[in-house]
């Protein structure tokens, strides 16, 4: 069974611009989230998604979005980078998302902004 | 904030048992307790997770109180390769709460 996976695994963009990362998540897991990985911050909550629909939030900017397609996989996109969005940006993929269930993640995409 | 306590870094010996204790006073009756590790630049990975029964995997071994206020995760034998960053989250993770949140973890060193 294929992992969660992440694309691109590496990303330089310039200040201002936008990215999209792509996250596949394992085959019939519904629950996609993403966190953000910084070496003063942490492992950070994003988003998750369930069914197409954002289910919780964490305390990021507007800047940062989400979405999830029918076959489950989710893309996030942050427009107007500034250089502290440099991080790894991990996605997380569980069942259904209840109780007793565990999440896995991918190997993330390292963005740089330079 | 995360609601667990973990030393900051622990060393073992190649071959012995690594034990790998988390403080969770403030435990909700419907969260569980989960275990991650993440080796250098990768995501983290899965290793166990229970509620209040003590469980096994191939991985490892969760030792939780009975009062559930603390637990230890046991790798029976450690290698090199269990060199990691390891995260103890409390979380009712699935239910209300669709996150799981990472505390600054316990970095383990396995050496020869």
């Amino acid at each position: 069974k294929a992992g969660v996976t992440q694309t691109p695994r590496y990303l330089i963009k310039t200040r201002g611009q936008q990215v999209t990362l792509s996250c596949s998540p394992i085959s019939g897991h519904r629950s996609v989230s993403w966190y953000q990985q910084t070496p003063g911050q942490g492992l950070q909550f994003l988003f998750e998604y369930f069914s197409e629909t954002q289910r919780n939030k964490g305390n990021f900017p507007g800047r940062f979005s989400g979405r999830q397609f029918s076959n489950s996989r989710s893309e996030m996109n942050v427009s107007t980078l500034e250089l502290g969005d440099s991080a790894l940006y991990l996605c997380a993929s569980s069942f259904q998302g209840n109780l007793n269930t565990e999440a896995f993640f991918g190997q993330g995409t390292r963005l740089t902004v330079v | 904030d995360a609601k667990t306590t973990q030393p900051p870094s622990m060393d073992c010996a190649e071959g012995r048992a690594a034990n790998l204790p988390c403080n969770h006073s403030t435990i909700s009756g419907n969260e569980y307790v989960y275990w991650y590790r993440q080796i250098h630049s990768q995501g983290p990975q899965y290793i166990i997770h229970g509620l209040k029964n003590n469980e096994t995997n191939e991985m490892a071994s969760l030792i939780i109180t009975e009062d559930r206020k603390s637990s230890t995760l046991i790798l029976p034998h450690a290698t090199l390769r269990d060199t990691a960053v390891y995260y103890c989250i409390v979380s009712n993770y699935g239910g209300s709460q669709g996150n799981l949140i990472f505390g600054k973890g316990t970095k383990l060193s396995v050496k020869p």
